[in-house]
């Protein structure tokens, strides 16, 4: 397998516009993590899914964040509008479900630049 | 809300020496993660540690939970230029896979 996708890698965006960032799990993985990495706020935890379904969201830090799951191979992280506060680095990571908590897989993070 | 708490924030090390870095969480956790991120990288999973007073080795980590279960800390012996980059521990929300990260050690070593 080749891990967690994230796409795009970079992306500069300039503030109000809409911004998708997109994330392809390990093939299996039941479990779909979003988190935002800043130098000020360290490495936190947006939203996260067990099998398409959205668990928990209070990480998410507005309305103007949302994160959707559409099939169990594809889910997106949507910020509009944007804003300079929301630059950071954003990973999402995948787990197995065997029934017990076990290991994080992370993606490449997608670091956005709002201008 | 949890909070999970790392001691130092940054460690400059000279190539040979030791380093620690030390987690205490606000909860008792139900196990605990480690994760090591290299600069410019992702997170990556270390080990995770689940019994009471734990101890387990990698090679030249040695990983250590408290009696409590609320802290926890990794110990590099003899660490190498390889050992850079930010070492996170986290640990679950109890009963879900909400895990929160801890602050990070960033870990310099000095060749």
């Amino acid at each position: 397998d080749a891990g967690v996708i994230q796409s795009p890698r970079h992306e500069v965006t300039e503030m109000g516009q809409e911004v998708t960032l997109r994330c392809k799990p390990i093939s299996g993985h039941d479990y779909l993590f979003w988190y935002r990495q800043t130098m000020m706020r360290g490495l936190e935890l947006l939203i996260y899914f067990n099998n398409n379904v959205p668990i928990d969201d209070s990480g998410m830090p507005e309305d103007r964040f949302s994160a959707k799951m559409p099939n169990a191979s594809f889910s997106t992280l949507k910020i509009q509008p944007s804003e300079p506060r929301d630059s950071a680095v954003y990973f999402c990571a995948s787990s197995p479900d065997t029934g017990a908590a076990t290991e994080a897989f992370f993606g490449q993070g997608t670091r956005l630049t709002v201008v | 809300g949890q909070q999970v708490m790392q001691i130092p924030q940054y460690q400059h090390v000279q190539e040979g020496e030791d380093f620690t870095t030390y987690c205490n969480s606000s909860t008792t956790l139900s196990n605990i993660q480690w994760y090591k991120q290299r600069p410019g990288g992702h997170p990556v999973f270390l080990i995770q540690l689940v019994k009471s007073g734990e101890v387990k080795k990698q090679k030249r980590l040695t990983f250590q939970f408290g009696e409590a279960k609320k802290n926890s800390s990794l110990h590099i012996t003899a660490t190498q230029t390889t050992d850079v980059g930010t070492y996170f521990c986290a640990g679950p929300t109890s009963g879900t896979y909400k895990y929160i990260f801890g602050t990070g050690t960033r870990l310099k070593v000095l060749a």
